[in-house]
């Protein structure tokens, strides 16, 4: 079983729609949770950091579930220039590593 | 300025070959790495440094050394080349020690190996 795993999509949505994301994460000892975004061909870049009480940016809102062990994404009035893949990622406790996941493709279409 | 800048962009070569990738970030940051991204996008950690020091060594094969001449520069040697070597080499930088809250990657090197 893979360390954080992802639906990989593609998810395809109209612009404006609100899409969700979601990502599980093995390790019950994990501490550090982010959002990466990665689009076609370039290098990832961090999104947001996710907090235990839940955090917003702007349309982005990320959530930590610590029982259930998974990290949500969800994205409001998609923009086309959301299209990406976004990439969840997990820090293991008392660890240097970032645990990615293999990304979620997203495609907003006009 | 480029923060994080690595090269060559791209790198085609044989199997059996040798070849480096070079990685050099002007943030002042600490630590290094390098992450290896396969056809599916799994994006690996292979190596990280600390001020030259290194810190991990995930199950990369011994073809595979870094090289930190400072805390500025992490590059990557590569011996004898094979099939399975061909992906996105990523390296990336972090400020200080520990679990990294943001890091920065440079653009990317792919390689493919014939």
């Amino acid at each position: 079983r893979k360390e954080v795993e992802q639906d990989p999509g593609p998810f395809n949505v109209p612009e404006g729609a609100t899409v969700a994301f979601n990502c599980t994460y093995s390790n019950s000892a994990s501490q550090s949770f982010f959002w990466y975004r990665q689009d076609c061909r370039k290098e990832p870049k961090l999104l947001m950091s996710v907090y235990s009480s839940g955090n917003e940016d702007g349309r982005f809102t990320a959530q930590l579930n610590r029982a259930s062990q998974y990290i949500s994404l969800l994205i409001r009035d998609s923009k086309l220039s959301d299209s990406a893949t976004y990439l969840c990622v997990a820090s293991p406790y008392n660890t240097d590593k970032l645990i990615f996941g293999t990304g979620t493709r997203l495609q907003v279409f006009p | 300025d480029t923060a994080v800048s690595q090269t060559p962009k791209y790198l085609v070569t044989q199997m059996g070959n040798d070849k480096s990738i070079k990685c050099e970030q002007n943030l002042g940051h600490d630590t290094m790495y390098w992450y290896k991204q396969d056809s599916k996008k799994f994006l690996k950690i292979m190596f990280s440094y600390n001020n030259k020091e290194l810190i991990i060594n995930e199950t990369v094969p011994n073809r595979f050394s870094p090289k930190s001449p400072d805390k500025a520069h992490l590059n990557l040697h590569i011996n004898s080349l094979e099939l399975g070597d061909s992906a996105v080499y990523f390296c990336a930088s972090s400020q200080g020690l520990g679990p990294p809250e943001k890091l920065f990657f440079g653009s990317g090197t792919q390689l493919s190996v014939l």
